[in-house]
């Protein structure tokens, strides 16, 4: 079966800019993870959605990011205005059943903000 | 989330056993085992999973120990691909399942 795709894989923009990230998941896979990994660390959840709806955000910064799902399928992550220690990869992650079925992760977005 | 506590770094040899443990001490009974690894430049993946049975798959074998206080990821035969860092997460089922990573495991395999 197709992975999780995100685009772009890199992406340097200088700070104060705004830059989206798009991640598709399995077809079929309701929950959808984004998560932000800066270097030498493990990932941190960011947001999770079931099908279109919010389940946990409490992790995002809502003053400079965002998120949505819309349909339940494609998401995109939004970061406006940057600063520069948003610099990490931002990875997407689905999966069928959450707690029960493994989750699936994309390649990531490294993203440098100078 | 009950926490894992998982050594900062192992070695081992090419063809030989690893044995990763992890400890979760607050762990609760409905609280599932989960163990991801991420290649360098990669996303995670999943290895394996369990709640109180030992498990094996294609990958790798989850010791679970009796009373759940702690775990042990087995790869039989490691070889160089397997370099990464390992990842032990504790999580329960249902819509509210979350992934929480710790800083995992770094694996290193030597030829």
């Amino acid at each position: 079966e197709a992975g999780v795709a995100q685009s772009p894989r890199y992406k340097i923009i200088e700070k104060r800019q705004s830059v989206a990230f798009w991640c598709n998941p399995i077809s079929g896979h309701a929950t959808l993870y984004w998560y932000q990994q800066i270097l030498g660390q493990g990932p941190k959840l960011l947001i999770q959605f079931q099908n279109n709806g919010v389940v946990d955000d409490s992790q995002l910064p809502k003053d400079r990011f965002s998120a949505e799902r819309l349909k339940g399928v494609d998401s995109t992550l939004k970061i406006q205005p940057a600063k520069l220690e948003d610099s990490a990869v931002y990875l997407c992650a689905s999966s069928l059943v959450p707690g029960v079925t493994e989750a699936f992760f994309g390649q990531g977005t490294r993203l440098t903000v100078v | 989330d009950a926490k894992t506590t998982q050594p900062n770094s192992m070695e081992s040899n090419e063809e030989e056993p690893v044995h990763l443990p992890c400890n979760h001490s607050t762990i609760s009974g409905t609280d599932y085992i989960h163990w991801y690894r991420q290649l360098p430049s990669q996303g995670p993946e999943y290895v394996i999973h369990g709640l109180t049975s030992n498990v094996n798959n294609r990958m790798a074998s989850l010791a679970i120990a009796e009373d759940r206080k702690s775990s042990t990821l087995i790869l039989h035969r490691a070889t160089l691909r397997d370099a990464a860092v390992y990842y032990c997460i504790l999580s329960r089922g249902g819509s509210n399942y979350k992934l929480t990573f710790g800083k995992g495991t770094l694996l290193t395999v030597n030829p």
